[in-house]
């Protein structure tokens, strides 16, 4: 069974770094691109970015480049999206799901982590 | 380039049917059949209900199917039961430079 295990919810100060994780299982992990989405609080479905784990190639999408950091483990299975310098306006659930990159639609999701940031 | 656009909000009685429609452009909707919806009960993580347009994750009821007609998809939920009240989230590929976008969203009522 395909599952994503995504770390805990985190409550942070503005200025705060911060790397939140996602953790696969039932399926090769290298082997397929992983994305992360963020939903602010009563808000919609935004893609950030997608990391290949097999090479760790990475894309980001333009609101989120620079903003943003993801990477991957293969020998762990893990992704992770990280920041280097939180802002109140990254209060928000992320998720994380896996992409299937031959037509672009995401078939398995994890359970999200809350990332609340105080200024 | 941004969010394609869906109405806020659908509704109907159970047993009738509701259609929700997802609006973009010849570059990303209209240019590819590489349309998913998705599902959003509160609270919970979003779950995939169509892909590819028309086709259905083994497990998802026959009662959810999609279209396409231009530059719009459609999602139509047929026979509404009370537990498909949801939020309800497209999602388009839009090329390589320009990634893809997940549409505005549109929360169904089931009266």
């Amino acid at each position: 069974e395909v599952q994503l295990v995504q770390s805990g919810a985190e409550v942070k100060k503005s200025g705060e770094s911060l790397k939140i994780s996602c953790k696969g299982s039932g399926y090769i992990f290298s082997n397929s691109w992983i994305g992360w989405v963020r939903q602010m609080p009563g808000k919609g479905l935004e893609w950030m970015g997608i990391i290949y784990p097999g090479d760790s190639d990475t894309r980001y999408s333009p609101s989120f480049e620079g903003q943003v950091t993801i990477s991957a483990d293969k020998s762990i299975s893990t992704a992770y999206l990280q920041w280097s310098s939180l802002q109140a306006s990254d209060t928000a659930m992320y998720y994380c799901a896996r992409l299937v990159s031959s037509t672009y639609y995401f078939d398995y999701w994890g359970q999200g982590t809350l990332v609340t940031v105080s200024s | 380039q941004s969010a394609l656009t869906q109405p806020p909000s659908a509704s109907g009685s159970p047993g009738q049917s509701v259609t929700i429609s997802c609006t973009g452009t010849s570059s990303d909707v209209g240019g590819y059949n590489y349309v998913s919806w998705y599902q959003q009960h509160p609270g919970k993580a979003p779950k995939l209900m169509i892909y590819e347009v028309t086709k259905r994750p083994s497990g998802v009821p026959h009662r959810f199917s999609g279209s396409k007609s231009g530059n719009t998809a459609s999602l139509t939920v047929s026979g509404l039961q009370a537990e498909d009240e949801a939020d309800y989230y497209c999602n388009s590929y839009a090329g390589s430079n320009n990634f893809a976008f997940f549409g505005t969203g549109t929360k169904v009522t089931v009266l």
